[in-house]
């Protein structure tokens, strides 16, 4: 009964390669969200969808493209992989609409080698 | 801008009251939070304070919120060798709460 699940938990990948990491919940929250968190543990927002609809998209590389087919998944597709694209990714879910409370997946772990 | 700082570090004898610090910068915050993320695990909810509140008491946890000085802290009394973690602060911006910024994070480490 996971609220929210990412798929795979550890990614380790070459250097060049394309990549995704699904992330589906089960909450029925119109928020979904993707967060990438560092060697040094900083958190920081990449997407964010509303209703299936892209409302944030940071200072994010274009090979990073999230797709969200309804309003419970949110995917994250990554091309051409970099060293630096290691880190745990972080998906989340929330009711909008000044919501309480952010629910996490357990993060996938990506290396690139 | 937005912002969200901590200190990076905090050790407390076990028993002892930790006090964990945040200022954020946006005065446009809905919600403020703070998450817990144990070793190697996700982030779990801890509590949260709806911006127009000042104090809030769960069990362990006051949360207390200066608006004004925009500073939010975090106090866990009888802290306990549980309590290791790291602790961040969040806050949601905008009315449908759509971004939620992350401070960095503060290790909190147990001596006993």
């Amino acid at each position: 009964d996971t609220a929210v699940s990412q798929t795979p938990k550890y990614l380790v990948t070459q250097m060049g390669n394309d990549k995704s990491i699904k992330c589906e919940q089960n909450l029925g929250h119109d928020t979904m969200y993707w967060y990438k968190q560092d060697s040094k543990k900083f958190l920081k927002i990449m997407f964010s969808y509303n209703n299936k609809e892209l409302i944030i998209n940071e200072t994010v590389p274009n090979r990073f493209s999230p797709k969200s087919p309804d309003k419970a998944h949110l995917n994250l597709h990554i091309n051409s992989l970099e060293l630096g694209d290691s880190a745990v990714y972080f998906c989340a879910s929330s009711q909008g609409q000044g919501s309480t409370e952010a629910f996490f997946g357990q993060g996938t772990r990506l290396t690139v080698v | 801008g937005e912002d969200v700082e901590q200190s990076l570090f905090l050790s407390v004898r076990e028993g002892d009251s930790s006090v964990i610090n945040c200022t954020y910068t946006d005065s446009s915050s809905t919600y403020l939070y703070w998450y817990k993320q144990e070793p190697g695990a996700g982030l779990q909810l801890l509590t949260y304070i709806f911006s127009n509140m000042d104090m809030k008491q769960d069990q362990r946890l006051t949360v207390l919120l200066n608006k004004k000085d925009k500073h939010l802290s975090l106090r866990i009394a009888d802290t306990q060798t549980g309590d290791s973690a790291i602790y961040f602060c969040a806050e949601s911006i905008g009315s449908s709460a759509s971004k939620i910024i992350f401070g960095s994070g503060t290790r909190l480490s147990i001596r006993p």
